[in-house]
């Protein structure tokens, strides 16, 4: 099974500075196809998951750009520009290559 | 407007049975892959099953594997989770989800909470 490692697992951020949350994964990720399935979610309490990011830097439909995805191989990274306050919540990254697909841990982003 | 609505979730005993339902709304299970996530109390998130429109693409997470069934339903436009010999750790909030690309999910029900216990 690919473990993905997140980190920072806790991320207090001031509103509006940037932020930046690493993904490691513990094989590459690129797909028979040539894709990188590296994706993206955030989940605010309460609420399902929302992609932001898919194949490693794709923004989803209605996604701010102050997200930003990056990386290739086995390290990825999600910035995002300008914390706003409904950033808060967590973040995973995902990985849709190699069955069973993974999740990390997730980074918990709050405001200081 | 893109919509899954998941159903089915309770209090079962260990060794329980229970079946999860997911309806789609706004496209047809025919045009997409569709897959199952659980997320325990507290904890991450947790693939554990996907199905191709056809039912003949199924995989399975090893832990629930034999114990699990996925199917769908074109004629009702929905699919199905059949969980038996329940655990205690299968307790969780499980979604489906689904998309272009099952592998990148951009649709996710509200969940649904299992709950194994005693």
């Amino acid at each position: 099974e690919v473990v993905m490692t997140q980190s920072p697992l806790s991320l207090p951020v001031t509103l509006g500075q940037a932020a930046s949350i690493s993904c490691r994964s513990t094989q590459g990720l690129v797909y028979e196809t040539g894709k990188t399935f590296l994706s993206w979610f955030h989940q605010r309490p309460g609420q399902s998951p929302r992609r932001l990011i898919y194949q490693v830097s794709n923004r989803a439909s209605g996604v701010p750009d102050r997200f930003s995805g990056g990386g290739s191989g086995t390290d990825f990274t999600l910035k995002i520009s300008r914390v706003e306050a409904e950033d808060v919540g967590v973040y995973y990254c995902m990985q849709g290559t190699h069955w069973p697909w993974t999740f990390g841990r997730g980074t918990k982003v709050e405001i200081k | 407007q893109v919509q899954l609505v998941e159903s089915g979730g309770d209090l079962v005993k260990p060794g329980g049975s229970l079946r999860l339902s997911c309806a789609a709304s706004g496209f047809t299970v025919t045009d997409y892959y569709m897959g199952w996530i659980r997320q325990a109390p507290g904890k991450g998130l947790e693939w554990i099953s996907y199905i191709s429109y056809s039912g003949h693409d199924i995989n399975y997470e090893d832990s629930v594997r034999g114990r699990f069934t996925v199917s769908v339903d074109n004629a009702k436009n929905s699919f199905y989770l059949q969980m038996n010999s329940l655990r205690v750790e299968d307790t969780a909030i499980y979604y489906c989800a689904s998309g272009d690309q099952v592998r990148e999910p951009d649709f996710w029900g509200q969940g649904t909470l299992v709950t194994v216990s005693s």
